[in-house]
């Protein structure tokens, strides 16, 4: 079974806060993501990651960062929270090898309310 | 880059069979991928296809068709704990990222 985790589970805080969300994975594998999703709703690539010192921007990165200084440690930092970040947060991992067919294990993701 | 499109709902009972369809656009395609997510729950992989033709795996099966830009994820025995949220996902090769884009899901209900 995939050992992803991710901590918090949920979140509230206030806006302007500066807070990081923690993504573990115990399965070596170099690639990781975060993914943001309202509910209902399709997945946004933030951020990914080949390895370690490797981080790239998605789709919705412009107001969070991401560092991946060890191979099983990938957190994101948002530096000043507002509403419009009230969202789940997905963190995943997948195998180097075969990477174009290496299916994505996700964490049970971070549920953040900013108020 | 690229967009995908399946429907946002479909309702069916339990030991029928449904067919959840997705078509994509992209310059770049690196096979069609499909991801089961309950309520409250991590998106889990279902299936991939790099080639054309059906996959199966168990009641679920997967097909794609390269040259229609069309796949669809084939559900049969339907039971109630198929009720959740079904995306494809293709990879992105145009900015060489390589990391998966979702559709918008489809919403799966198995009724009584």
């Amino acid at each position: 079974e995939a050992d992803i985790y991710q901590t918090p589970r949920y979140l509230v805080i206030g806006t302007g806060k500066k807070i990081t969300l923690e993504c573990s994975q115990t399965m070596g594998h170099d690639k990781m993501y975060w993914y943001q999703q309202d509910p209902g709703m399709e997945l946004h690539l933030i951020h990914y990651s080949y390895g370690v010192n490797s981080t790239e921007k998605g789709d919705l990165s412009s107001e969070s960062t991401v560092s991946r200084i060890r191979t099983e440690h990938f957190p994101l930092t948002l530096e000043s929270a507002r509403p419009s970040h009230t969202s789940q947060y997905l963190c995943a991992s997948s195998n180097q090898i075969s990477s174009y067919n290496s299916p994505l294990h996700f964490g049970n993701g971070t549920r953040l309310t900013v108020t | 880059g690229q967009s995908l499109e399946q429907p946002s709902e479909v309702t069916a009972v339990e030991g029928a069979i449904v067919q959840i369809n997705c078509t994509y656009q992209t310059s770049g395609f690196y096979g069609l991928s499909w991801y089961q997510q309950h309520d409250g729950g991590a998106p889990t992989f279902l299936s991939y296809n790099a080639l054309d033709g059906l996959e199966e795996t168990g009641r679920f099966s997967s097909f794609l068709s390269r040259s229609d830009s069309y796949g669809y994820l084939l559900l049969q025995e339907l039971q109630m704990k198929d009720s959740a949220s079904y995306f494809c996902a293709v990879r992105d090769r145009d900015t060489g990222r390589r990391a998966l884009t979702f559709g918008s899901g489809t919403r799966l209900q198995v009724q009584p």
